[in-house]
Parts: structure tokens; C-alpha cells; sequence
């Protein structure tokens, strides 16, 4: 079974500031994913990446993957209160992700003004 | 938007009964996937379709069951509902063929059973 481990599971800290998530594994993905959930809505793909070492930049989002492509991060510049949300991380097994996801447990954030 | 409806979006149930979640999608894509949301557990997979009639198990698999007889719908069944089954259940579709999974999710069924 693959396991991701997210940290922090809370976070809040004040707009302007700069945060990083963590998604952790000792499996090996294909692709990582990244979700954003707010209440009551189902999550919404951020980005996917798939090459060992891959950066993708979103804005002020900014996502890596890990060399051995076993971890990821996300890294927020200048957080903003509509930063506010769940973030998931979501790994591929080896068939690529036709037999689903794996999902860690998600990291609550919250911007205040 | 992928175009994913469930139904209901709400409900409460007794122990004991049988729930039926639906979820359609109006763009003919081959994946589909349950999956329940829990505090503390994040988001598990409980059963996946790769086309009409062709299910397989995922992660909280017992206690349910899915059918899919149109590509269009995938269909939840909680045979006798407990109260470990109050959750938020999402459906999901995949449309970049499984090669790297991404998924598209449904708003989601809050199901409530006392």
C-alpha cells in the first residue's frame, strides 16, 4: 500500500507571508498531483507533475517534485486570503493512475488579513 | 467543467437501509471512481470502473457495491447502511486516459446515517 504523508496538517499564518507543504512517500509515484478544495466542493486539479525534479510554477505557486519522485512540495509567495483552503497531494502507482489515486490526508490552510 | 452531476447531494439515512449515490457524467470518459472523505483519513478510494460493466475493488471496498451499465453512470450502493458510513462521498472522473490519473471530481453526496 502507498502512503502519503502531508505536513503540516494546519497552517495559519498572515497575508503577505511566504509557506511551504510537504507530501512525503517511500513509494515511488509516476505523477504527483495537486488539488485545492474549499467547503462544501469537490477538490479541483491544481497541477500534475511527473518528471523527477520537475518544477512547475503557478502564479504565486510554486510546485517540485522530488528527484526519486517519492515526495513533493508546494511553496506559496505572498500568501493571500483567497490562498485559503485544502491542499491535497495525490500520487500514481505505476499503472498510471487508471486504478486510482492516492490521497494524502491534506494540509488546512488559512490566510488572514 | 467535465460535466459530473451526483444525486443526491444530501441525505440521511437509518441503519439498516439500502442508499443508492449516482454519479453521470455527460463526456463519455472511461474511468470512474467512488471515493469517500473522512476527518482524519483525507480522501480512499472504494471501488473504480474502467467501462461499462467492468468494476474493480479500491482501498474501503466492503460494504459497498457499484454497477455501471452506461458509460454515462456509476452507481453506489451501500446495501444496509451503518453509521461508519456517514461521510462525503465524491465521484470522480479521469480524462487524460489513466496516464497520469488526474481526476475530476463531482461536488459531492453528504450522506448521514443514525
Amino acid at each position: 500500500t502507498q502512503l502519503l504523508e502531508q505536513s503540516p496538517q494546519f497552517l495559519s499564518i498572515q497575508e503577505g507571508e511566504n509557506l511551504t507543504v510537504y507530501c512525503n512517500s517511500s513509494s515511488v509515484f509516476s505523477s504527483l498531483q495537486w488539488y485545492r478544495q474549499e467547503p462544501g466542493e469537490g477538490p479541483v486539479l491544481l497541477v500534475t507533475v511527473v518528471t523527477g525534479g520537475e518544477v512547475k510554477k503557478l502564479k504565486r505557486l510554486t510546485f517540485q517534485f522530488g528527484d526519486a519522485r517519492k515526495d513533493s512540495s508546494l511553496h506559496i509567495t505572498a500568501a493571500q486570503p483567497g490562498d485559503t483552503g485544502l491542499y491535497l497531494c495525490a500520487g500514481a502507482g505505476s499503472g498510471g493512475g487508471a486504478d486510482g489515486l492516492t490521497f494524502g490526508k491534506g494540509t488546512h490552510l488559512i490566510i488572514q488579513p | 467543467d467535465a460535466g459530473i452531476t451526483q444525486s443526491p447531494r444530501h441525505k440521511v439515512t437509518e441503519t439498516g437501509t439500502p442508499v443508492t449515490l449516482r454519479c453521470h457524467q455527460t463526456e463519455n470518459h472511461r474511468y470512474m471512481y467512488w471515493y469517500r472523505q473522512d476527518p482524519g483519513h483525507g480522501l480512499r478510494l472504494i471501488h473504480y470502473s474502467y467501462g461499462v460493466k467492468d468494476t474493480d475493488k479500491g482501498e474501503v471496498s466492503d460494504g459497498y457495491s457499484v454497477s455501471r451499465s452506461k458509460t454515462e453512470d456509476f452507481l453506489l450502493t451501500l446495501e444496509s447502511a451503518t453509521s461508519s458510513q456517514t461521510s462525503v462521498y465524491f465521484c470522480a472522473i479521469s480524462v487524460n486516459r489513466g496516464d497520469t490519473g488526474e481526476l475530476f471530481f463531482g461536488e459531492g453526496s453528504r450522506l448521514t446515517v443514525l
